[in-house]
């Protein structure tokens, strides 16, 4: 069965950093692209970052190019989230996603986690 | 690419069908997803290539359109499939573009 738990959101101050993680299980994490999407409170869903499978590049929105990186333990099956300078426009809840397609990216997603929620206020 | 999804709100009872619209600025081609979220839950898929439904999704879901002009059609809605509804397009990548959403309320 796949499993994504992401963990690491909390609250945090503007231009603070947090570091959010996603536990992947049940499926063969190399061979599939990751994805971060957002949610802003009552709002719709923003597409943030990817990266894919083996190869391992990345992209990212404009909204958080420059400050924030996508990255990947092959080791422990887990993809983070490292957002810096964070502002109050990134508070969101932060899903984690599995490319429906193994090996070459489809760009769209099958599994998502929970969500974890990030807060950024003084 | 600015995807529009239209309604905003779609009023449905149950038993009847239920026709949402997604516009895309530019063609996608068939590049085109569709996902449900029930309050508190996270997306679920459920249309990619614009009309391929995902695994073990009813047939009363179907998809439909191409170019700029997509829709989601939902036959006989069961009170499960009162959510909000949100189209994705994946034609423009290294970008990804997710419409703003229907909400299918009773």
């Amino acid at each position: 069965e796949v499993q994504l738990l992401e963990s690491g959101g909390g609250l945090v101050q503007p231009g603070g950093s947090l570091r959010l993680s996603c536990a992947a299980s049940g499926f063969t994490f190399s061979k599939f692209a990751m994805t971060w999407v957002r949610q802003a409170p009552g709002k719709g869903l923003e597409w943030v970052s990817t990266i894919t499978g083996s190869s391992g590049h990345t992209y990212y929105a404009d909204s958080v190019k420059g400050r924030f990186s996508v990255s990947r333990d092959y080791s422990r099956n887990t993809l983070f989230l490292q957002m810096d300078s964070l502002r109050a426009d990134d508070t969101a809840v932060y899903y984690c996603a599995k490319d429906l397609q193994y090996s070459a990216a489809a760009y769209f997603f099958d599994y998502w986690g929970q969500g974890t929620l990030v807060t950024v206020s003084s | 690419i600015v995807m529009t999804q239209s309604p905003a709100t779609l009023s449905v009872s149950p038993g009847e069908r239920a026709a949402l619209s997604c516009r895309a600025s530019q063609s996608v081609s068939t590049n085109l997803a569709w996902y449900q979220q029930k309050p508190g839950q996270s997306p679920r898929l459920l249309i990619y290539g614009a009309s391929t439904r995902a695994a073990g999704l009813p047939a009363r879901f179907s998809g439909s359109g191409s170019g700029t002009e997509f829709t989601l059609t939902i036959t006989s809605l069961q009170s499960e499939d009162f959510a909000v509804y949100y189209c994705q397009e994946y034609n423009n990548w290294p970008s990804l573009t997710f419409g703003g959403g229907t909400k299918v309320e009773i």
